[in-house]
C-alpha cells in the first residue's frame, strides 16, 4: 500500500477538464514539494509537474499543479486521446527519510 | 540535456547480488545539492523508491530495503552503483536511476533496466 494515495481510476471525454488527487501526510506533501509523473505504456515517468505547480520546460501548459496542506492535485485541461496514461505523484519523506510514491492513477480519455 | 542509463543483468537467480549501474551526463554528481536515486516497479505495480546517493557521499535507504542495499558513486565521477543482496523473485521489476535534488522526488529519469529473479 503507498504512502500517498491517489485514485486508481479516472476518465474523461476529449476537450474535458479532469484532476487527479494525491493525499499525504505532515511528513511528506505537508512539509515538502510534491512532483508528478506521467508514464506511458512501455515507458519511464516522465515529469510533469516539479516542486508542486512547475512545469519543466516542453511541458504543455494544459498540466498544472497545486498544493493544499497535505494534499496536492495535477489538471488536466483540454484533455486529448494522448494523454492516456498512468500518472503518479511523489514527495520526501521526512520520518521515513525517503520519498514516498502514490501508487497512481490510470487516466482513460473517452 | 541530462541522460541517464541503467545497466545490469537481465535474470538472476535467487538469493544472488543483483549489481546495477547509473552512467549519467549532463549534470555532475560533485555539485552541491545534486543527487542520483534508485527506484523500482513491478510488472503492473507502483513505483517503490529504493535509495539515493547525494553530491557529499550522503546516502538515504528504502527503510524496508535498507540490510540489502548498497548505493555508491564510481571514482569515474558519472556513475553510480546499486547492489541489492538476497534477491527473490519478488524482486523482479523495471529498476530506474534518476537525477535528484537535495531531499526532492526524482526528476529526470532512465529508461530502466528490466531485472527478473528466476532459477
Amino acid at each position: 500500500q503507498s504512502v500517498l494515495t491517489q485514485p486508481p481510476s479516472a476518465s474523461g471525454t476529449p476537450g474535458q477538464r479532469v484532476t487527479i488527487s494525491c493525499s499525504g501526510s505532515s511528513s511528506n506533501i505537508g512539509s515538502n514539494t510534491v512532483n508528478w509523473y506521467q508514464q506511458l505504456p512501455g515507458t519511464a515517468p516522465n515529469v510533469l509537474i516539479y516542486s508542486n505547480n512547475q512545469r519543466p520546460s516542453g511541458v504543455p501548459d494544459r498540466f498544472s499543479g497545486s498544493k493544499s496542506g497535505t494534499s496536492a492535485s495535477l489538471a488536466i485541461t483540454g484533455l486529448q486521446s494522448e494523454d492516456e496514461a498512468d500518472y503518479f505523484c511523489a514527495a520526501w519523506d521526512d520520518s521515513l527519510d525517503g520519498v514516498v510514491f502514490g501508487g497512481g492513477t490510470k487516466l482513460t480519455v473517452l | 540535456q541530462i541522460t541517464l542509463k541503467e545497466s545490469g543483468p537481465t535474470l538472476v537467480k535467487p538469493t544472488q547480488t543483483l549489481t546495477l549501474t547509473c552512467i549519467f551526463s549532463g549534470f555532475s554528481l560533485s555539485s552541491r545539492g545534486v543527487g542520483v536515486g534508485w527506484s523500482r516497479q513491478p510488472p503492473g505495480k507502483p513505483l517503490e523508491w529504493l535509495a539515493v546517493i547525494y553530491w557529499n557521499d550522503d546516502k538515504r535507504y528504502s527503510p524496508s530495503l535498507k540490510s540489502r542495499l548498497t548505493i555508491a558513486k564510481d571514482t569515474s565521477g558519472n556513475q553510480v552503483v546499486l547492489t541489492m543482496t538476497n534477491m527473490d523473485a519478488a524482486d523482479t521489476a523495471r529498476y530506474y536511476c534518476a537525477h535528484t535534488g537535495l531531499w526532492s522526488p526524482p526528476e529526470n529519469w532512465g529508461q530502466g533496466a528490466l531485472v527478473t529473479v528466476s532459477s
